[in-house]
């Protein structure tokens, strides 16, 4: 059974400051891993999808890094921004009828 | 646009009424999933459907039904048997992908639904 953790719970950063958002999960044996933005109140946006022959995926000041053997995803935020507060949360996809989802992690980037 | 449209955005419900929330997406996904959230609690899968006509039971179904009549539809319906449905409901596609597993998954905007 996949279970997917995801650490810091929560994190308050200054504004500029680069940050690492971990994603842990249990069954490595995933076709690919993606992760979301959560705004309050809001639906899900996805952010990157990352497939399980890939290692990196980037988009603007996102890069997403995937180690599949190790059970292990790395959201990458550089230069945040206040705009960046946010949930971030990410998803394996074993290919079961579901996803799991992590618990998120909250994060505030203060101006 | 293509996406995925929900509504109403609020929905209030007395005691002992049924409820429908609506879905809409014009993504041409086969695939249509309903979430729950609850503060400070992950996604929890209600109910799914793979293909029209054809939907299966996620983690937690009971006092909930769904029918998939169209392919751009998946209406929720929240009874009565369920007893606590004050929640956020977010109604998500997505495609499968050529590379195996699914394509990115798209969500709506969310419905509020709270008990009176």
């Amino acid at each position: 059974k996949q279970e997917v953790t995801q650490i810091p719970a929560a994190l308050s950063v200054p504004e500029g400051e680069n940050l690492v958002l971990n994603c842990s999960f249990t069954d490595s044996a995933i076709y690919n891993l993606q992760w979301f933005r959560q705004d309050p109140g809001k639906g899900l946006t996805s952010l990157l999808l990352i497939q399980s022959s890939q290692r990196e995926q980037t988009s603007g000041r996102l890069n997403a890094s995937l180690d599949k053997s190790s059970g292990r995803s790395t959201l990458y935020i550089a230069a945040s921004q206040p705009g960046d507060s946010a949930t971030y949360l990410c998803a394996p996809d074993s290919g079961t009828y579901k996803y799991i989802f992590g618990t998120g992690t909250r994060l505030k980037v203060l101006a | 646009d293509g996406g995925i449209t929900q509504s109403p955005k609020y929905l209030f419900r007395k005691e002992g009424q049924n409820v429908t929330l609506s879905c809409e997406q014009n993504l041409n996904h086969d695939a249509m999933y309903w979430y729950r959230q609850d503060p400070g609690q992950g996604l929890r899968l209600i109910y799914y459907s793979q293909i029209v006509n054809d939907f299966q039971k996620g983690d937690i179904a009971e006092g909930y039904s769904v029918s998939r009549e169209k392919k751009e539809s998946f209406p929720l319906t929240v009874t009565s048997a369920q007893k606590n449905p004050t929640a956020f409901y977010l109604c998500a596609s997505t495609s499968w992908s050529l590379a195996g597993g699914r394509d990115t998954q798209y969500f709506g905007p969310g419905t509020r639904l709270t008990v009176l």
